[in-house]
Order: C-alpha cells, then sequence, then structure tokens
C-alpha cells in the first residue's frame, strides 16, 4: 500500500493564480482531510469528507474548494491565490471503525506551497 | 472550537534528561491523541487514550489522560536525539469525526 500520496511536493504560484492539490488513498478510508500547518500555529484543519460526495467545512475554509467523488481521492482547490495561503498543507485520511474514539489519522508527505 | 492548549511551545535538552509535555483544554474529550512529527514529514499517531486517568506506556514514552478528560501529558524518560521531533495532541469529544490539533511542542535533544 502506497498509503496518502499528495502531488506536488512542492509549488510556487503567483497572486491571483489558481491551482489544484491533489491527494490520494489506497485504504478505502471513508474520512479524509486536509490541513495547514503554520509555524506556531499547529495544524489546522480547511475542510473534510465523511464518505464519497459529503464534504464540511472545517476551521479555516476560505479561499478553499473541495469536492469528493471517488473513494480514494480527495483535491484540494485554491481558486485565486493569496499569499496568505502559503504554508505546508497535509491531507490525511481514517477509516470508520464504529469506535470513531480510536481513529487514527494517516497523513500525507505535504505540499509545500508559496504564493507570492 | 475546543481549544487545545500546549507547553511548553519549546524545548531544549541534552541527550539523557527527562521531559514533561503537556496538553490542556476547559473542554471534556472523548479521545486524545499524540503525534510525532519529523521534519519535511507528515505526523504519526504515537498513541490513543479515551478513559479518564489511563496512563499508557511505549518503551521511553509516557502517556496520561487527566481523570476529568480535559487534559493529557507525556513524559519522556533519558531522552535521544533520535526523539527530536514536533509533538502534537489531537483531542475529539461529541461525535466529532475529525480532531482537532494542538499547536505543538518542537523537541531538541542534543548528543
Amino acid at each position: 500500500n502506497a498509503g496518502v500520496t499528495q502531488t506536488p511536493k512542492f509549488q510556487v504560484l503567483k497572486t491571483g493564480q489558481s491551482m489544484t492539490l491533489q491527494c490520494a488513498q489506497d485504504m478505502n478510508h471513508e474520512y479524509m482531510s486536509w490541513y495547514r500547518q503554520d509555524p506556531g500555529m499547529g495544524l489546522r484543519l480547511i475542510h473534510y469528507s465523511v464518505g464519497a460526495g459529503i464534504t464540511d467545512q472545517g476551521e479555516v475554509p476560505n479561499g478553499y474548494n473541495v469536492s469528493r467523488s471517488t473513494t480514494e481521492d480527495f483535491p484540494l482547490r485554491l481558486l485565486s491565490a493569496a499569499p496568505s495561503q502559503t504554508s505546508v498543507y497535509f491531507c490525511a485520511s481514517s477509516y470508520s471503525s464504529g469506535r470513531d474514539l480510536y481513529n487514527e489519522q494517516f497523513f500525507g508527505p505535504g505540499t509545500r506551497l508559496t504564493v507570492l | 472550537t475546543q481549544l487545545l492548549e500546549q507547553s511548553p511551545q519549546f524545548l531544549s535538552i541534552q541527550e539523557g534528561e527527562n521531559l514533561t509535555v503537556y496538553c490542556n483544554s476547559s473542554s471534556v474529550f472523548s479521545s486524545l491523541q499524540w503525534y510525532r512529527q519529523e521534519p519535511g514529514e507528515g505526523p504519526v499517531l504515537l498513541v490513543t487514550v479515551v478513559t479518564g486517568g489511563e496512563v499508557k506506556k511505549l518503551k521511553r514514552l509516557t502517556f496520561q489522560f487527566g481523570d476529568a478528560r480535559k487534559d493529557s501529558s507525556l513524559h519522556i524518560t533519558a531522552a535521544q536525539p533520535g526523539d527530536t521531533g514536533l509533538y502534537l495532541c489531537a483531542a475529539t469529544s461529541g461525535g466529532s469525526y475529525i480532531p482537532t490539533f494542538g499547536r505543538g511542542t518542537s523537541l531538541i535533544v542534543h548528543p
């Protein structure tokens, strides 16, 4: 199993450009989520999904869109990039065991995004 | 949104020293997890605690969940350079699917 994969690993954008960060998992996990990590801020939830066709907003959703057409893929779209979106982005997935208390988040390696 | 406070924010120690990091909140949690993140990588789960007063040990790491399920601690005995990393606590409550993360404790262990 590849686990959670993210592409690209690094990206530089100009203000106003759009792009899609890709995330895929091969563990048949129902739950997927996107976080951004900034120095001293820990991980902040952007959007999440509890299954194909179902998405919801997290703590910091503005400027980002998501969709979940398949169980495996959960892309994150930046509509019009801004310097404030410079960050490291992590995708994560977890399974629903019926006892969600023990759900482990499996993280991808991250995408480091710089917006000039 | 539940707020998780981690302390200290930074910790720089010598190999062989002991240390404790804390994760506190005013909210009651269903479960609490500790993750470790190494530079350039995503976080990796260390442990999950769900019962008030629970203590779990993972080699030189001891995790404790407070009796009221509002706080947790991670104690490392005889720290080694391989323990260097960012330690994050994460918690869920009230049927939440996705955990909330603290800001992390950055640990450096010098040889």
